[in-house]
């Protein structure tokens, strides 16, 4: 079956420092991958997306994810995090193939120490 | 132009009632989903619509079903409502490229707690 696995349930970084968020999915072939953000009484912001060609793709807000097909991973990181940067991230696949299907992870909480 | 909107902002209901929920798709957009997410989880597929008409679906049983207007507003309905339905009900909404897996914009959401 496909899913979605993000091991990390929290994280905590000091503000400056450099941030990874991992994320491996399980599924045939190559789904569509995303990372959103989801901060306290905010709604869900897509950050970034992967389809095809570079696998490194930059998102908003600083954030870059790099897809590797041989470990199915879609890693998210940020070279130096600001204490904005404290919410809940998402990964995420859509697979297209027959019916439609978006699948998320259970999400990483990241906590910034000033 | 107007983002996704979710009504009511919140609502309560006891086991066994039937809920509808509703969502305005931002403008441009004909695609709409439909999650679940429980409190510390992640958003679970409901499913999708597209031009009217279901286009996909996650594990949800018959009693959760959904509607698109030509206007592409939707509703999802539950019936029979569980203790287990508490959740926060999002909606997301993309113009229907790349197979339905284009860009989605979510709304702020609706909190349904089940007595």
């Amino acid at each position: 079956a496909q899913s979605v696995t993000q091991p990390d349930i929290h994280i905590t970084v000091s503000e400056g420092a450099s941030l990874e968020l991992r994320c491996n999915y399980s599924y045939g072939a190559t789904p569509y991958l995303f990372w959103y953000v989801q901060s306290p009484g905010q709604g869900l912001q897509l950050l970034l997306k992967y389809f095809s060609g570079d696998t490194l793709v930059q998102g908003i807000k600083g954030f870059e994810a790099e897809f590797k097909r041989s470990q199915s991973s879609f890693n998210l990181r940020k070279p130096s995090v600001h204490w904005s940067d404290a919410a809940e991230y998402f990964c995420a696949v859509a697979i297209t193939s027959g019916t439609y299907k978006y699948i998320f992870g259970t999400g990483t909480r990241l906590k910034v120490l000033a | 132009e107007t983002g996704v909107t979710q009504s009511p902002t919140h609502l309560i209901k006891t086991r066994g009632q039937q809920v509808t929920l509703r969502c305005s798709s931002q403008s441009g957009h004909n695609t709409v989903s439909w999650y679940q997410q429980a409190l510390g989880q992640g958003p679970q597929f409901i499913f999708q619509y597209y031009r009217e008409e279901e286009n996909g679906r996650g594990n949800f049983p018959p009693r959760f079903s959904g509607l698109q207007f030509p206007n592409y507003s939707s509703e999802l309905n539950v019936n029979a409502l569980e203790l287990d339905d508490s959740a926060l009900y999002l909606c997301a909404t993309s113009d229907g490229t790349s197979g339905g897996a284009g860009e989605q914009f979510f709304g702020p959401g609706t909190r349904l707690t089940v007595l």
